[in-house]
């Protein structure tokens, strides 16, 4: 069965702190590893990454896979009160999606 | 683009009673998910469909579960008889699958379901 596991569960840091994430897979036949916001409502598309070592970027927030190591990092620098959500990592095997629980961030002003 | 549209948006039901939830994938999208989440379990994927066709319901819950598809436009997840364990939000996503992957799922807003 896949497995996606996400860490910390939840973390709290004031404003201008730079946080690291951390999503760890098992999956078979691995496709694609995704990130996602979620705030009040549905979650939102962040990033996609296929390749390992290839950084995504889109502005303070940014993404590297490790398909050797089987796992992803995604890097908030200089946060804001608005990145508080819960980050969602989603890896695809065998043309299914599975979710990890999510890594809830709170920024204190 | 509308994006992917879900209805009701907020259900409280009792026990036993019928529930249908609705959704209309974003247009030019061929694959369709629904996803239950809750606290506890976090996002769990229940079914998906390709083209119109079911390829994967190995995480409908039980019988009481079902969903169709009977159009690219409209998808329909179907709880009979609802109980109090099935509350949850549940999600419908779309895709518009590339060669190699899924492609990035677009999400409705959600469907809050409370059964009491």
């Amino acid at each position: 069965e896949d497995k996606v596991v996400q860490s910390p569960l939840s973390l709290v840091v004031h404003e201008g702190d730079t946080v690291t994430l951390n999503c760890s897979y098992e999956v078979t036949n691995f496709r694609s590893l995704l990130w996602y916001k979620q705030e009040k409502k549905a979650p939102t598309f962040l990033f996609m990454l296929t390749s390992s070592g290839i950084e995504k970027k889109s502005g303070r927030l940014s993404s590297i896979l490790d398909k050797k190591e089987l796992f992803s990092i995604l890097n908030i620098t200089a946060t804001q009160t608005g990145d508080s959500a819960v980050y969602l990592c989603a890896v695809e095997g065998n043309e299914k999606l599975t979710f990890g629980t999510g890594t809830r961030l709170t920024i204190i002003p | 683009d509308a994006g992917v549209i879900q209805s009701p948006r907020h259900e409280v039901t009792e026990m036993g009673q019928e529930v249908t939830l609705r959704c209309k994938p974003i247009s030019g999208h061929n694959s369709l998910f629904w996803y239950r989440q809750t606290m506890m379990r976090g996002l769990e994927l229940l079914i998906y469909f390709n083209n119109n066709v079911p390829i994967d319901d190995s995480g409908m819950p039980e019988d009481r579960f079902s969903a169709k598809m009977p159009n690219a436009s409209f998808s329909t997840l179907k709880i009979q008889p609802s109980e109090p364990r099935d509350s949850a939000v549940y999600f419908c996503a779309s895709s518009f699958p590339g060669q190699t992957n899924t492609g990035e799922l677009f999400f409705g807003e959600g469907s809050r379901l409370t059964v009491l």
